[in-house]
C-alpha cells in the first residue's frame, strides 16, 4: 500500500512558523505534492518536489527526503488566511496520473 | 484562462437513485481524474481518463463509473446510491503526467 501519514491538526500563532510533516511508505512515484484546501473549496497547488532537498517559494518551503520517506511543508510568517487544511500527496506513477493523498493537516492560526 | 468547472455544485439524492456529475477541464488538458473526499477517508482516487480512455482506476465498487468525451469533458456516474456515497467529488485536470494538476471546486453530493 501507500500509507501517507500527517498530523491531524496543528495550531500556531499569527507571525510564527509551522512545520507540517508527512511520512510515506511507497516508491515508484514521480514526486511529492503539497496542496492547500480551505473549508468548502478546492485544493490548490502549493509545491512539488521531485528531487531531495528544499524548495522555497515565498513564505512556503517544502522538503523531500526519498531515502527517509519524509517530507515537510514549512509555513513562515503565518497569516490568518493560512488557516486551512494542508494535503501531502505522492504521484504520478507509471500507471497514470494518480495522486495518493494523506489525510490532511488542519492548521489553525490564532491572533 | 478558465479553470476546471464542475456541475452541479450541490446535489441531494435518495438512496437507490443514480447520479451523473460533470467536469470540464482546462482547455488543452487531456487528463481528467476524479476523487472522492470524505471527513473519514480523506481524498481517495476514483479513476483517471486520458484521451477518452480510462487509464487508471481506484478501489471503488463497480457502481462508480466514468467516461470522457472527445472534447476532454468527463462525467462520472454513481448508480444505486448508498448513504456512504455522500461526499465531495472533485475532479482534476492536467496535460498528462505533469504537476499541472488543477482541481475543480467539486460537487457536494448528499444521499438521504
Amino acid at each position: 500500500g501507500q500509507n501517507i501519514d500527517q498530523p491531524t491538526e496543528m495550531t500556531a500563532t499569527e507571525g510564527a512558523i509551522v512545520q507540517i510533516n508527512c511520512t510515506y511508505q511507497t516508491s515508484g512515484f514521480n514526486g511529492l505534492f503539497w496542496y492547500q484546501q480551505h473549508a468548502g473549496e478546492a485544493p490548490t497547488f502549493l509545491s512539488y518536489n521531485v528531487l531531495d532537498g528544499l524548495e522555497e517559494k515565498g513564505r512556503f518551503s517544502s522538503f523531500l527526503s526519498r531515502s527517509k520517506g519524509y517530507s515537510y511543508l514549512l509555513l513562515k510568517e503565518l497569516q490568518m488566511k493560512d488557516s486551512a487544511s494542508y494535503l501531502c500527496a505522492v504521484g504520478p506513477g507509471a500507471a497514470g496520473n494518480k495522486l495518493t493523498f494523506g489525510g490532511g493537516t488542519r492548521v489553525l492560526v490564532k491572533p | 484562462k478558465a479553470g476546471v468547472t464542475q456541475t452541479p455544485r450541490y446535489l441531494i439524492k435518495t438512496r437507490g437513485q443514480q447520479v451523473t456529475l460533470s467536469c470540464s477541464p482546462i482547455s488543452g488538458h487531456r487528463s481528467v481524474s476524479w476523487y472522492q473526499q470524505t471527513p473519514g477517508q480523506g481524498l481517495q482516487f476514483l479513476f483517471e481518463y486520458f484521451s477518452e480512455t480510462q487509464r487508471n482506476k481506484g478501489n471503488f465498487p463497480g457502481r462508480f463509473s466514468g467516461r470522457q468525451f472527445s472534447n476532454s469533458r468527463s462525467e462520472m456516474n454513481v448508480s444505486t446510491l448508498e448513504l456512504g456515497d455522500s461526499a465531495l467529488y472533485l475532479c482534476a485536470s492536467s496535460h498528462d503526467r505533469d504537476y499541472g494538476y488543477t482541481f475543480g471546486s467539486g460537487t457536494r453530493l448528499t444521499v438521504v
